[in-house]
């Protein structure tokens, strides 16, 4: 069990620019989680997949944003025309399924975006 | 919607001080709780669980009890430690459905020696 890995840990952009952060994780988990956490707030939900669907979206997720998850193992948040408003640490969790679960998350070490 | 509301901070506290950070919440339905912390340069990281009414959640010398009648998850600790200095989440979870944790706004701890 290596964890939830993100990627890449910082990224620094343009205005108006594309980003794209990558996150893995932990191999037998199905369910996949992306935050978002601004500095001083908790992280706040954006969307959520099970094995590769994408079951729900926050409102927070504007038409900028997209999530995939292709083949239900790696999910990919991509923001196009980023702002300055996007600038935050972008958080992945997952868990699993299991009789016991009681919606325990395992969190990456989180993508920070700086949009200058 | 569900929420969590938890005392803003910072707290700052000298090593072996008591410590209680309050957290209440409002939920449709019967959630599971949590406690997560984050160390400074760390991702959130969980710290303690309850799943129904009147469990105790602990580890690491911190406890919180699942209170019902009061919507509360207060975390405690009896002597705090220069190396809890840390930010602390109060957080909840739906048991059913997509099971999506909602977070409080997060209390900095910070533990002088």
């Amino acid at each position: 069990d290596t964890g939830v890995s993100q990627d890449p840990r910082h990224k620094i952009t343009k205005r108006g620019q594309n980003v794209t952060f990558r996150c893995d994780p932990i191999s037998e988990h199905n369910r996949l989680y992306w935050y978002r956490q601004t500095l001083g707030q908790g992280p706040e939900f954006l969307t959520y997949f099970q094995n590769e669907a994408q079951l729900e979206k926050s409102r927070l997720l504007s038409d900028r944003f997209s999530a995939e998850r292709p083949k239900g193992s790696f999910s990919t948040l991509e923001i196009q025309r980023t702002e300055q408003g996007d600038s935050a640490m972008y958080l992945c969790a997952s868990r699993g399924e299991g009789g016991a679960n009681t919606g325990e998350l395992f969190f990456g070490e989180g993508s920070r975006l700086t949009v200058l | 919607g569900n929420s969590v509301t938890q005392m803003e901070g910072p707290v700052t506290l000298s090593e072996e001080a008591f410590l209680t950070i309050n957290c209440t919440y409002t939920a449709t339905g019967y959630p599971s709780l949590f406690w997560y912390v984050q160390y400074p340069g760390e991702g959130l990281q969980l710290l303690l669980k309850a799943t129904k009414a009147d469990d105790k959640g602990s580890n690491k010398g911190f406890e919180a009890t699942y209170r019902k009648e009061t919507t509360s998850f207060h975390l405690e600790k009896g002597s705090v430690q220069v190396s809890d200095s840390a930010v602390y989440f109060c957080a909840l979870s739906d048991r059913r459905g997509y099971q999506k944790v909602t977070f409080g706004t997060g209390t900095k701890l910070q533990v002088i020696p």
